[in-house]
């Protein structure tokens, strides 16, 4: 088993506030994933990163994926209500077929 | 509409009493999954499927079984349901490229007592 562990396990901040979830392992992998669930819905993807170092944006949410492919981490900028949920991250193992998920990161934004 | 999907949603049953709980998806993936989720151990791998008729144990398959006769089928069986089975199921299908995007299912949340 490839652990993957996540923090801050529960985050409240207020609206427009900044925020980084940490993702790490003591396992390479071939890529990260990033989802996001909410209450009584299955993860929806939010990302991949596969090159080491590999930085990605997405509108507010920046993912960077480390260097020697073991950790990663998401920051989000002027936090929204509606980024509200679970945060997922997911290790990718060498095969592609293997998923190694994090405990996750439950995020709520305070109007 | 591209989408899994998992039936029943909901399921209570008794210690020993066979279940299946079927998924199926609409979008011609090769790869499909079945996950387990639980509080404070996030979602682990039960079993996995490359194609048809080629299965593969994920990290915790110890009392499931998992079969892939058609492309879009991929049953989870619970031959003698424990308590310790008592979880929420979903099963999740990608096509399969390096980004491997998983398109998750509603979920199940079964309970065995």
């Amino acid at each position: 088993t490839q652990l993957l562990e996540q923090s801050p396990q529960f985050l409240s901040i207020q609206e427009g506030e900044n925020l980084t979830v940490y993702c790490n392992s003591s396992s390479v992998f071939s890529s990260l994933q990033w989802y996001r669930q909410e209450p009584g819905e299955g993860p929806v993807l939010l990302v991949t990163v596969v090159t080491g170092g590999e930085v990605k944006k997405l509108k507010r949410l920046t993912f960077q994926f480390g260097d020697a492919r073991k950790d990663s981490s998401l920051h989000i900028t002027a936090a929204q209500p509606g980024d509200t949920g679970l945060y997922l991250c997911a290790g990718v193992g060498n095969t592609g077929n293997q998923f190694y998920f994090g405990t996750g990161t439950s995020l709520t934004v305070i109007p | 509409e591209a989408q899994v999907t998992q039936n029943p949603r909901y399921l209570i049953t008794v210690t020993g009493k066979k279940l299946t709980v079927t998924c199926s998806q609409n979008m011609n993936h090769e790869y499909m999954s079945w996950y387990r989720q639980d509080p404070g151990l996030g979602l682990r791998q039960i079993y996995y499927s490359m194609n048809v008729e080629v299965t593969d144990k994920g990290d915790v398959p110890e009392g499931y079984k998992v079969s892939r006769k058609e492309k879009r089928n991929f049953p989870l069986i619970l031959e003698s349901p424990s308590p310790n089975q008592t979880s929420l199921y979903f099963c999740a299908s990608s096509v399969r490229t390096t980004f491997q995007e998983q398109y998750f299912g509603p979920g199940t949340r079964l309970t065995v007592t």
